[in-house]
C-alpha cells in the first residue's frame, strides 16, 4: 500500500481482555516495528522484525505481549488479560532496509491504534 | 539517565523567528540520529536525519550533530504557526536497528 495502515484505529476494551491490533506496512517493506507511546511521552520501542523474525523484542514489557508477522509482511501485535496500564496509542512502522546512506532506515509510521482498557 | 533526553518545554517563539530545540543522547556508540514532527493526535514524521558531524540544512529546518558533546539540535528558521507541534529526537545504536527516542519537545509559534 502506499502508505502504514493499521486497525483498528480505536479499541476500547475491558480489564482482562484480549486484543489484536494489526499492521499492514508500506509494500515491500522488510524492517517492521511496534511502538507504543503514552500521553506526553515519546514512542517507547516494542518489537522489530526483520521478515518473518523477531529479530528484536527487547521491549515487550511482559509475557502478555506478543507480536507475529507470518508472511514476512502484514504483523499482529497481540495482548492478553489486558490492564489499564496497557492503554496507549500503539504505532506500527516499516522501513526498507539499507535505502538511505550510511546504513540508517528510516521509518515510517501508520496513523496508531488508540487502545483503552476500562 | 534516560537513553535520549529533551525538554519537555513548551518552547515558544514568536512568528518569523528561530527556534532551537535540543537534545542529548547517552549511548557513545550511536550512530544515525533523527528528528520527528507530531502534530497533537497524529504519527510522527520524519523531518530530517543526520549521521555525521556538523550540520545539515533542508530548507528551514538545519540538524546540528556533535558527537563529542553527545548532542543534536535541530534549527527551526522563519517559524510558523504550523510549525507548532512535538518534536521528536530519535537515536540509532550501532548494531541495533530500534530508534530510542526522546519524550520530545513541543514547540508553540504564536502569530
Amino acid at each position: 500500500g502506499a502508505g502504514v495502515s493499521q486497525t483498528p484505529s480505536n479499541k476500547v476494551t475491558e480489564k482482562g481482555k484480549y486484543v489484536e491490533l494489526r499492521c499492514d506496512p508500506i509494500s515491500g517493506h522488510t524492517a517492521l516495528y511496534w511502538y507504543r507511546q503514552s500521553l506526553g511521552q515519546g514512542p517507547e520501542f516494542l518489537i522489530y522484525f526483520q521478515g518473518t523474525g523477531a529479530a528484536d523484542d527487547s521491549g515487550l514489557p511482559n509475557d502478555r505481549f506478543f507480536a507475529v508477522r507470518p508472511e514476512g509482511s502484514v504483523s499482529t501485535l497481540k495482548i492478553q488479560r489486558t490492564e489499564r496500564g496497557d492503554s496507549a496509542v500503539y504505532l506500527c512502522a516499516s522501513s526498507l532496509k539499507g535505502t538511505t546512506i550510511s546504513g540508517a532506515n528510516v521509518l515510517t509510521f501508520g496513523a496508531g491504534s488508540r487502545l483503552t482498557v476500562l | 539517565q534516560k537513553e535520549v533526553e529533551q525538554n519537555s518545554g513548551p518552547l515558544s517563539v514568536p512568528e518569523g523567528a528561530i527556534a532551537s530545540l535540543n537534545c542529548t543522547y547517552s549511548d557513545r556508540g550511536s550512530q544515525s540520529f533523527f528528528w520527528y514532527r507530531q502534530y497533537s493526535g497524529k504519527s510522527p514524521e520524519l523531518i530530517m536525519s543526520i549521521y555525521s558531524n556538523g550540520d545539515k540544512e533542508d530548507g528551514r529546518f538545519t540538524a546540528q550533530l556533535n558527537k563529542a558533546s553527545q548532542y543534536v539540535s535541530l534549527l527551526i528558521r522563519d517559524s510558523q504557526p504550523s510549525d507548532s507541534a512535538t518534536y521528536l529526537c530519535a537515536v540509532r545504536s550501532t548494531g541495533f536497528q530500534k530508534l530510542v527516542f526522546g519524550t520530545g519537545t513541543r514547540l508553540l509559534v504564536s502569530p
